[in-house]
């Protein structure tokens, strides 16, 4: 069965203090991995995709990578309004999507 | 910018009524548009796949009565939330198929309250 399963569900930082939010799938022909942001009350918003492992994409404070069992979102030196729920989400090569259930990111000033 | 516009972005009703979600791609035609579900820190739960000018398909588990949906137009799809119970109480948001890099694009969601 296609899953997506993220970890930690939760992540505290202070600001600057930079980290790692784990996506790991099994997703039959995984045609792309995609990272969405989400914040409270929001529908999410696109960040990045990756289609290959080896691949890495990045935008300002955050970097995506992808292996053959995992994706990675480092966040490098977080500032508080980085703090959101970031999803991660599969695409199966029927092109269902497979959501994961999210990491809640909170970075305290 | 936005491109799809969802509305309203809450709304509170008596149980018994019916409320109506409106999803528009702005700019763009989508013939296909998404409806999900999301419960309080959980993820989006597809519900059901919205289809220009068909019938809309509805994932298992789904009351096709309860949640009607058209498809009015290239550019509109709606969900009606019918005869709505406190147990329908969610956030609803809709999707449409991407653009450029994403596979959707999402509408901010609607806060469905029904007292």
């Amino acid at each position: 069965e296609d899953q997506v399963t993220q970890s930690p569900e939760a992540l505290r930082l202070q600001e600057g203090e930079s980290s790692s939010l784990n996506c790991s799938y099994t997703v039959s022909g995984l045609r792309g991995l995609f990272w969405y942001r989400q914040d409270p009350g929001k529908g999410p918003e696109f960040l990045f995709t990756l289609y290959s492992a080896g691949e890495e994409k990045e935008k300002e404070r955050l970097k995506a990578t992808l292996t053959k069992k995992e994706s990675f979102l480092h966040i490098t030196a977080p500032k508080p309004e980085d703090s959101a729920t970031y999803l991660c989400v599969g695409s199966s090569n029927t092109g269902k999507l497979i959501f994961g259930q999210g990491t809640t990111l909170q970075v305290k000033p | 910018g936005a491109v799809v516009s969802q509305h309203p972005s809450w709304v509170i009703c008596k149980s018994g009524t019916s409320v109506k979600i409106e999803c528009r791609s702005l700019d763009f035609q989508a013939t296909t548009m998404f409806w999900y579900r999301q419960f309080p820190k959980q993820s989006l739960m597809l519900m059901a796949t919205s289809n220009e000018g068909s019938k809309a398909t509805y994932e298992q588990g789904v009351e096709k009565d309860k949640f009607l949906i058209n498809h009015a137009s290239l550019t509109l799809s709606t969900l009606t939330v019918t005869s709505a119970h406190p147990e329908d109480s969610s956030f609803y948001i809709c999707s449409a198929p991407g653009r450029y890099d994403s596979p959707l694009h999402f509408g901010n969601g609607t806060r469905l309250t029904v007292t």
